[in-house]
């Protein structure tokens, strides 16, 4: 079974730092799709960046960019320039090309201090 | 109204009580989810419909009841629920069968008394 690891349970930076959160999977598949979603406090969790395996060009989002590292099953996001509208809890999943199914994991809580 | 919407917001009931949540989408999708989230714990998710048939049910137990009357509907009917059911019930839509995002409703916050 496909399972997601985020080993920060909580990070803090300064607003303007470039932070990085860490996400681990474990998959025997070889066709897969990752997503980094985030949910602000009080708010809808929205998508921020996704990456299909397949594709080794790392996926980037204006101040959001992956670091996506296949064979170590590794896929962590980098916030640039951070901003106090980044403080959420930020979610990894991974998604099965069998089910489209997103399996996620326990997040990071991100704080941005101005 | 766009998106994914969810009411109520939040719902407190009672461990006899019978009550149920309501999700809609307005974003033209046809696959719809249910989802549990609680504090430090991964989303789990609960049920799937795909098309307004049930395709998954993650062995969730029989006091929670899904209905899917239509595309862009879907309910979650609550009985005799235990205080550990106490959570964020979060809906969302996708198109079915496609590798793309998932758009989230605002949840539901229930307690369980």
């Amino acid at each position: 079974a496909q399972t997601v690891t985020q080993s920060q349970p909580e990070m803090s930076v300064q607003e303007a730092e470039t932070v990085t959160l860490s996400c681990t999977y474990d998959t025997s598949e070889n066709n897969y799709y990752l997503f980094w979603y985030k949910q602000p406090p009080s708010r809808q969790m929205i998508l921020v960046i996704r990456q299909e395996a397949y594709k080794q060009q790392n996926a980037t989002e204006n101040r959001f960019s992956v670091n996506f590292q296949k064979a170590a099953k590794s896929f962590s996001l980098k916030i640039s320039d951070s901003q106090l509208g980044d403080t959420a809890m930020y979610f990894c999943a991974f998604m099965k090309q069998s089910n489209y199914q997103l399996i996620w994991g326990a997040g990071t809580k991100l704080i941005i201090k101005p | 109204e766009t998106g994914v919407t969810q009411t109520p917001r939040h719902l407190v009931m009672g461990m006899t009580n019978k009550k149920s949540l309501k999700c809609e989408q307005h974003l033209g999708h046809n696959a719809m989810y249910w989802y549990k989230q609680s504090a430090k714990k991964p989303l789990e998710l609960m049920f799937v419909y795909n098309f307004k048939e049930q395709t998954e049910n993650n062995s969730v137990p029989s006091r929670f009841s899904p209905e899917c009357p239509n595309s862009s509907h879907l309910f979650l009917h609550l009985h005799t629920l235990q205080p550990e059911d106490s959570a964020l019930y979060l809906c969302a839509s996708s198109l079915a069968g496609s590798p793309y995002e998932q758009y989230f409703g605002p949840g539901t916050r229930l307690t369980v008394t």
